[in-house]
């Protein structure tokens, strides 16, 4: 079945590259997606890969997939203390035609200390 | 225009009432998303309207009726919920259903009492 995991918590220093990994289980997603949700908020799409690229370059977003390990990254350079949020890895599977079923890993809280 | 909105941002209701959540969205998108999440949870998706039509329903119970009056409005109604439908109800919409970009609103926190 279909299984995203995370790391559930991250702190860094402002100024630090931060690092969120996932590893996702099925082999078919298409695409694999960074959200972000900030406190009371709704989700904010960061960035997306498909999957036959291994490297994604976004301003300060590097993600980065590794298909044959199943592993995904984001990498934030320089990070800010308006960075802290809960960042969802998910992987979206082909659903009778449409893409809309979004699988969520559980989310990694980053907390960023000035 | 970007923008998901939803109304209310907060409800609060007891196991006997009805009410509705709204979302509205001006971005031309056909396909439209309910999602529940629970506290510290991940979204989880409850159902799919493709160019105004149901095409997911992942097994909600039916005190959550979904309807699409027209492509840029998608409204949940709510009837004898339980206190453990406590949650943040997202919506979201995309260009199209294999569309790989959805867009979420702030969601509506709802509290059922």
């Amino acid at each position: 079945g279909e299984d995203v995991e995370q790391s559930l918590f991250l702190s860094v220093r402002e100024g630090d590259s931060s690092v969120i990994n996932c590893t996702y289980t099925d082999s078919s997603s298409t695409y694999l997606y960074w959200y972000k949700q900030e406190p009371g908020a709704g989700l904010q799409l960061l960035t997306y890969i498909f999957s036959n690229m291994d490297m994604k370059q976004d301003q300060r977003l590097t993600v980065l997939l590794n298909k044959k390990d199943k592993h995904l990254s984001l990498r934030i350079a320089d990070t800010q203390t308006g960075d802290s949020a809960i960042y969802f890895c998910a992987e979206s599977i082909d659903y009778g035609g449409s893409q809309g079923n979004l699988i969520f890993g559980k989310g990694t809280k980053l907390s960023v200390k000035p | 225009d970007t923008e998901v909105t939803q109304t209310p941002k907060h409800l609060v209701m007891g196991m006997t009432n009805k009410k509705s959540l709204k979302c509205e969205q001006h971005m031309g998108h056909r396909a439209m998303y309910w999602y529940k999440q629970k506290a510290k949870k991940p979204p989880e998706l409850m159902f799919v309207y493709s160019y105004e039509k149901l095409s997911i329903n992942e097994s909600v119970p039916s005190r959550f009726s979904p309807e699409c009056p027209n492509s840029s409005l998608l409204n949940l109604h709510l009837h004898a919920l339980q206190p453990e439908d406590s949650a943040l109800y997202l919506c979201a919409s995309s260009q199209g259903p294999r569309s790989y970009e959805q867009y979420f609103g702030p969601g509506t926190r709802l509290t059922v009492t």
